[in-house]
């Protein structure tokens, strides 16, 4: 099956502890994007990824770090200087061309920091 | 910078009872794009909408996008207990969309059965 694959489901980490959030994708999409959701909020975009070995901070990029050294991965690392990292952190896809970007979006990873 | 405003945030409803949920956009969008969450979920796509004016349907969902192309509406008929969860909508940050999406807060539909 294609899809988008993001592990683990749940994360639970110490404050002050860098974590890293898979994201995999099958679909051989080109453009790959990381969003935040917190509760009761709409998503927001951390960064985004048009092609391999090429990266652009979203709205909301402070504390976080992304990589895409293949099409298919595209990782994420909340760091220590992240203030709130506790969210539900969701990775999508898109193959869009011209005005048409429908995204698909990973099961999400919930990230808990105590 | 671009906002994308949400009304109602939450909407009680009866079974068999319709439901309608309002997009505004701060600016003028190329498209508009719309989701549903189901609870604990992950956001689904459900359609994009490109054209001035545009009217979509799919089977109980009628979508709207305004003639100034800054505001658009999901009208559900009859709504069932599978329709539960939050609508989104979204438009693109800048162009068609390929530098990621704005979306609005949602609006949670709660069914009574």
């Amino acid at each position: 099956d294609g899809g988008i694959t993001q592990s683990p489901k749940y994360l639970f980490r110490k404050e002050g502890q860098n974590v890293t959030l898979s994201c995999e994708q099958n679909l051989n999409h080109d453009a790959m994007y990381w969003y935040r959701q917190d509760p009761g909020q709409g998503l927001r975009l951390i960064y985004y990824s048009q092609i391999v070995n090429d990266f652009q901070k979203g709205d909301i990029a402070e504390g976080y770090s992304v990589s895409r050294e293949k099409k298919e991965s595209f990782p994420l690392t909340v760091t220590s200087a992240q203030k709130n990292p506790t969210a539900f952190y969701l990775c999508a896809s898109t193959s869009g061309t011209g005005n048409y970007y429908e995204q698909y979006f990973g099961p999400g990873t919930r990230l808990t920091v105590t | 910078g671009q906002q994308v405003m949400q009304i109602p945030q939450y909407q009680h409803v009866q079974e068999g009872e319709d439901f309608t949920t309002y997009c505004n956009s701060s600016t003028t969008l190329s498209n508009i794009q719309w989701y549903k969450q189901r609870p604990g979920g992950h956001p689904v796509f459900l359609i994009q909408l490109v054209k001035s004016g545009e009217v979509k349907k799919q089977k109980r969902l009628t979508f709207q996008f305004g003639e100034a192309k800054k505001n658009s509406s999901l009208h559900i008929t009859a709504t069932q207990t599978t329709d539960v969860g939050t609508y989104f909508c979204a438009g693109p940050r800048s162009g068609g969309g390929a530098d990621g999406l704005t979306f609005g807060k949602g609006t949670h539909l709660i069914i009574q059965p």
